[in-house]
């Protein structure tokens, strides 16, 4: 089956500029999570999406992130006004409801923020 | 709120060895699922080996096999006959049931070298 697709790969820009990244998930995941992983750090969840409706969004800095999944399929995570401390590695994956037998990852986007 | 811990922040093996990687956990909740994921530079996350907490029997995967202590909260991930291949940060995870909400946290990993 096809994986997760995540674009762009890498990403460099100037802070207070805005970006986005697109996530495909696997097809039949409902369930698509964005999660931000700092160097030397592990996942960090920022927004669950169950369907195209949001589940959790606790850990998402809503002054600045934003994201959506429109028709419960792709999702898009968009930053505006990137910080510097935004420099990261986003990470979209994509799971049955529950996630009980593991989530299926994409190669994530490398954002430089300088 | 559920923690993971990884207490080794780097571990090294010679090729063909055995590599015991070590996480403990924090709920007290008696049903879960802890996994282990394996990023190697790629960055991608691979699912390296699931346990449900109410299953007694250590799960194993091939060369990959955990030892699941529910008592001590502990998660441990042994790594027999160490390839080239295997080096990567791994990442100790645990999903809670919680209705519809549940969500992966991951530790802050362990970066495995395997050394020829």
């Amino acid at each position: 089956e096809a994986g997760v697709a995540q674009s762009p790969r890498y990403k460099i820009i100037e802070k207070r500029q805005s970006v986005a990244f697109w996530c495909n998930p696997i097809s039949g995941h409902a369930t698509l999570y964005w999660y931000q992983q700092i160097l030397g750090q592990g996942p960090k969840l920022l927004i669950q999406f169950q369907n195209n409706g949001v589940v959790d969004d606790s850990q998402l800095p809503k002054d600045r992130f934003s994201a959506e999944r429109l028709k419960g399929v792709d999702s898009t995570l968009k930053i505006q006004p990137a910080k510097l401390e935004d420099s990261a590695v986003y990470l979209c994956a994509s799971s049955f409801p529950g996630g009980f037998y593991g989530y299926t990852f994409g190669s994530g986007t490398r954002l430089t923020v300088v | 709120a559920q923690t993971v811990t990884q207490s080794q922040p780097e571990m090294s093996v010679q090729e063909a060895e055995t590599v015991t990687l070590s996480c403990t956990y924090d709920t007290s909740e008696s049903n879960y699922y802890l996994f282990w994921y394996k990023q190697p530079p790629s960055r991608q996350m691979i699912l390296v080996i699931r346990q449900e907490a109410y299953k007694q029997q250590n799960a194993t995967e091939n060369r990959f096999s955990v030892n699941f202590q529910k008592a001590a909260k502990s998660f441990s991930l042994k790594i027999s006959d160490s390839q080239l291949g295997d080096t990567a940060m791994y990442f100790c995870a645990f999903i809670l049931p919680q209705g519809g909400s549940e969500k992966l946290v991951f530790g802050k990993g362990t970066k495995l070298t395997v050394n020829p």
